[in-house]
C-alpha cells in the first residue's frame, strides 16, 4: 500500500528553526507538496519539489532525496504565527495526490 | 470573490435529512476535487472532475453524490449519512489534474455534523 509518515505533532521556540520530516513509499512519484494549515481554514501551498536537493523560499526550504524516499521542511526565524499543520503530500504514478496525517507545529514564545 | 468558496461554512444535520455542500472556485480552472479530513487522519480523495467529467471515484458511499454543472461549480448532495460522517469537507481546484506540478487550490470547508 501507499504511506506518507510524518510526525504527529512538534514544539518549537519562538525565533528557533524547526525540522519537519516526511517519508514515503508510493506507486511511483511525480512530485512532493507541503501545505500550511491553520487552524479551521484551508490549507495553502509552501512548496513543491520533484527533483532531489533544496528549494529555498523565504523563511521556509524544502528538501527532496528521493532515493530515500524522504524529504523535509525547514521552517526558520519561527513566527507565533506559523503555529499549524503542516501536511506533505505526494503526487503517485497516476498523478494522484497521497495525503499524509500532517505535523501539528506549536511555537512558545 | 477570489479564490474557491464554500457554503455553508457549518451544517448540522441529521441521518435522514438531506443537504447540499457548494464549492464555487473562480480560477479559471479545469480541475475540481471533494476531500473529506477527519481529525488526525490523512485527506481523503473523494471525488475527481476534469472538464466537468468524473475522473475518479474513490469508493466513496452512495450516500455521497457529487455534480458539477460546469467548471466552476461543484456540489456534494448529502442523504441519510452516519455519525462516522461528520468531518470538515474540503473543496480544491487546479488547472488540471493530470499535470504533476500544478498545486490545489483549497476552499475554507464545510465542517459537518451528523446527529
Amino acid at each position: 500500500g501507499q504511506n506518507i509518515d510524518q510526525p504527529t505533532e512538534m514544539t518549537a521556540t519562538e525565533g528557533a528553526i524547526v525540522q519537519i520530516n516526511c517519508t514515503y513509499q508510493t506507486s511511483g512519484f511525480n512530485g512532493l507538496f507541503w501545505y500550511q494549515q491553520h487552524a479551521g481554514e484551508a490549507p495553502t501551498f509552501l512548496s513543491y519539489n520533484v527533483l532531489d536537493g533544496l528549494e529555498e523560499k523565504g523563511r521556509f526550504s524544502s528538501f527532496l532525496s528521493r532515493s530515500k524516499g524522504y524529504s523535509y521542511l525547514l521552517l526558520k526565524e519561527l513566527q507565533m504565527k506559523d503555529s499549524a499543520s503542516y501536511l506533505c503530500a505526494v503526487r503517485d504514478q497516476n498523478y494522484q495526490l497521497i495525503w499524509g496525517a500532517g505535523t501539528k507545529l506549536i511555537i512558545k514564545p | 470573490e477570489t479564490g474557491v468558496t464554500q457554503t455553508p461554512r457549518h451544517l448540522v444535520m441529521g441521518m435522514t435529512n438531506k443537504k447540499s455542500l457548494k464549492c464555487e472556485q473562480h480560477l479559471g480552472h479545469n480541475a475540481m476535487y471533494w476531500y473529506k479530513q477527519s481529525a488526525k487522519k490523512p485527506l481523503e480523495l473523494m471525488f475527481v472532475y476534469n472538464f466537468k467529467e468524473q475522473t475518479e471515484n474513490n469508493s466513496v458511499p452512495s450516500r455521497f453524490s457529487p455534480e458539477c454543472p460546469n467548471s466552476s461549480h461543484l456540489f456534494l448532495h448529502l442523504h441519510t449519512l452516519q455519525p462516522e460522517d461528520s468531518a470538515l469537507y474540503l473543496c480544491a481546484s487546479s488547472p488540471f489534474s493530470g499535470d504533476s506540478s500544478y498545486e490545489q487550490y483549497f476552499g475554507p470547508g464545510t465542517r459537518l455534523t451528523v446527529t
